[in-house]
């Protein structure tokens, strides 16, 4: 079945850059979502990008997209002590639309 | 926009007990999903509802789980006979539901399940 594969614990300092790594299997993979989720809440959107891109930025977000790797990656500019908290990386393919299979999720410590 | 409402937030019960959780979507969103998420793991699906319609249910659901949406608009999640191994967070999400592409789900806030 498929998988999505994600390193489990990144720390990075206050002002630095941060970069979530995501991998995937499922080769119909058609939308790629990053989810943010602080303890004791649930899940929020923050961005997402479709298979046909390479890159997608939104303010301090960046996602790159590198389809024949299979790979996705968030990074965070400017990383804030609000930044702190699990991302999970999420697929999703035409077939199964509403159906995401998501990572096991990194937990991101922000250190002032 | 209230966002996607669940109730309750906590839920401790014995085990053998049934127990119902509620979710109250976006109030324009047709599709509704559950998905259950535990300790150290990302969410996994559950069931999803187009308007009132369920109309796929994760071999995660056994018989014990039974979601309704009676009126396309709130939707409730029974467990029957609860477990152990039910202990959880059950997330709640709504989507327009229009296309693939505008396929955007928010999430509830979830009802953390702990099952004695």
């Amino acid at each position: 079945g498929e998988d999505v594969e994600q390193s489990l614990f990144l720390s990075v300092r206050e002002g630095d850059s941060s970069v979530i790594n995501c991998t995937y299997t499922d080769s119909s993979s058609t939308y790629l979502y990053w989810y943010k989720q602080e303890p004791g809440a649930g899940l929020q959107l923050l961005t997402y990008i479709f298979s046909n891109m390479d890159m997608k930025q939104d303010q301090r977000l960046t996602v790159l997209l590198n389809k024949k790797d299979k790979h996705l990656s968030l990074r965070i500019a400017d990383t804030q002590t609000g930044d702190s908290a699990i991302y999970f990386c999420a697929e999703m393919d035409d077939d199964s639309w509403g159906k995401l299979q998501f990572g096991a999720g990194t937990q991101v410590v922000v250190t002032p | 926009d209230t966002g996607v409402s669940q109730d309750p937030r906590h839920k401790i019960t014995k085990r053998g007990q049934n127990v119902t959780f509620r979710c109250d979507p976006i109030s324009e969103h047709n599709r509704l999903y559950w998905y259950r998420q535990t300790l150290g793991q990302g969410p996994e699906f559950l069931t999803y509802f187009q308007n009132e319609a369920q109309l796929e249910k994760s071999r995660l659901l056994s018989d014990r789980f039974s979601a309704e949406r009676p009126k396309g608009s709130f939707s409730t999640l029974e467990i029957q006979r609860t477990e152990q191994g039910d202990s959880a967070m059950y997330l709640c999400a709504s989507s327009l539901g229009e296309t693939a592409t505008n396929e955007k789900l928010f999430f509830g806030s979830g009802t953390q399940l702990s099952v004695l």
